[in-house]
């Protein structure tokens, strides 16, 4: 049921640009995105709705494509403060209710 | 508070020891999952509660994993006979229930 994330990890220069994916073997109501910091609690970035959706705020966006049940999560022109561990989780439907599975992560680390 | 809160920050026990790691979730919020964080890895769901009620507990790994939430509100995960393997940080998140699931800062608990 988790999700699969890839890469596991990737390091960039401030403002380059990176792609973190994200798919499900399951069919999905919509996919979130969090970010968490080393030790602090994940924080909300965005939800995708079905529908091939495409969001973003500031220069993180990420689309969804429902049929292949896979997101993406774009971050260009990064910033050191975009270092931090980038979790997708997937809202599942089920019978009582939907749940939201998470990916392992994939690991970002912006060098200046 | 207005965030999510979780209590204790940091718990050790001594293997088979009973704990009780306590969440508050966002006044009003209807759902509420517990997920488990082994180091380097994403949330693992455990249970979601929708209001008082239990509607997956899928993934508490043993009869020892024991979850409620009486009134609605606060909840409380408990842990019997804690093992080694049971070391993580417990993520508490709440949510109204959609879109936006809110993380409290987690519980540590370290079993020695």
């Amino acid at each position: 049921q988790q999700p699969v994330q890839s890469p596991q990890a990737v390091i960039l220069r401030e403002g380059e640009d990176a792609v973190i994916n994200c798919s499900s073997s399951k069919a999905l109501y919509s996919v979130h995105w969090y970010r968490q910091k080393h030790g602090e609690a994940p924080v909300f970035l965005m939800i995708l709705l079905k529908g091939g959706e495409q969001k973003g705020h500031d220069k993180i966006s990420a689309s969804f494509n429902e049929k292949k049940q896979q997101s993406s999560l774009y971050l260009t022109a990064s910033q050191l403060s975009y270092s931090g561990t980038y979790f997708c989780g997937t809202e599942i439907v089920e019978e009582d209710g939907n749940k939201l599975v998470f990916g392992a992560g994939t690991i970002l680390r912006v060098k200046s | 508070g207005a965030g999510v809160s979780q209590s204790p920050r940091y718990k050790v026990a001594k293997r088979g020891q009973d704990v009780a790691l306590r969440c508050d979730p966002i006044s009003g919020h209807v759902s509420l999952f517990w997920y488990q964080q082994a180091l380097g890895q994403g949330p693992e769901f455990l249970t979601y509660f929708q209001n008082e009620a239990q509607l997956d507990k899928s993934g508490l790994p043993s009869d020892r994993f024991f979850a409620e939430r009486p009134e609605g509100s606060v909840s409380t995960l408990k842990i019997q006979r804690t093992q080694q393997e049971d070391s993580a940080v417990y993520l508490c998140a709440s949510s109204l229930p959609s879109p936006e699931a809110f993380f409290g800062q987690g519980t540590r608990l370290t079993v020695v």
